[in-house]
């Protein structure tokens, strides 16, 4: 069965530094991986998705990913936060056939420090 | 382009009583989700439509939760009766198709407080 793991529940960093927030997932063959992003009072907004085409995913807003198959890891990262980046982040995973079904990880919030 | 709409936005009810959530989708959007967010959970699936038809409702407690799309277009959840546990975001999500690859456009939620 497939799962994810986002590791640190909160994440708080300056303005200004590099935002790195993790995810790993476990699947039988390489999944999609998805991460999007939940403000306040608000439905999810996809942020970016890994089909199997480059490993670097570009996103908006500045964001990128790093799909790492032999860590089964799916990092999002931005080299500058602002403070408009606070908000809840969320890792997805949906497997390639079959279902579809996205799993999503537990959420990490990103605390943006001026 | 008008975005996924719900409503209401919150309810607060009392246990054993009957609510309903409606979810109008993005228009032309075959596939419509119902999740279930739990306070600093991440969004868990409860139903998916393609069209008119509930084609994963595995994770749907059907004792007391059901489900409709009648004619492929907007979709109702209800519960009935409600339980203490039941208290969560419920999000209405839809995408163009079904492939695990389709970005999900989800709608703000609906806050139900059941006390």
């Amino acid at each position: 069965a497939q799962s994810v793991t986002q590791l640190g529940s909160h994440v708080s960093v300056s303005e200004g530094a590099l935002v790195l927030l993790r995810c790993n997932y476990s699947s039988s063959v390489p999944p999609y991986l998805f991460w999007y992003v939940q403000y306040p009072n608000q439905g999810l907004q996809l942020l970016l998705k890994y089909t199997s085409a480059a490993t670097l995913v570009k996103g908006i807003n500045g964001f990128e990913a790093e799909f790492k198959k032999s860590e089964t890891s799916f990092h999002l990262t931005k080299p500058s936060a602002h403070m408009s980046d606070a908000a809840e982040y969320f890792c997805a995973v949906s497997e390639t056939s079959g279902t579809y079904k996205y799993i999503f990880g537990t959420g990490t919030r990103l605390k943006v420090l001026a | 382009e008008a975005g996924v709409v719900q409503s209401p936005r919150y309810k607060i009810i009392e246990k054993k009583q009957p609510v309903a959530f409606w979810c109008n989708p993005i228009s032309g959007h075959n596939t419509l989700y119902w999740y279930r967010q739990n306070l600093g959970q991440g969004p868990e699936l409860l139903i998916r439509y393609e069209n008119e038809e509930a084609v994963d409702d595995s994770q749907l407690p059907k004792d007391r939760f059901s489900a409709e799309r009648l004619k492929g277009v907007d979709s109702t959840l209800k519960i009935q009766p409600a339980e203490l546990g039941d208290s969560a975001v419920y999000l209405c999500a839809s995408s163009l198709g079904l492939a695990g690859f389709d970005e999900q456009f989800f709608g703000p939620g609906t806050r139900l407080t059941v006390l």
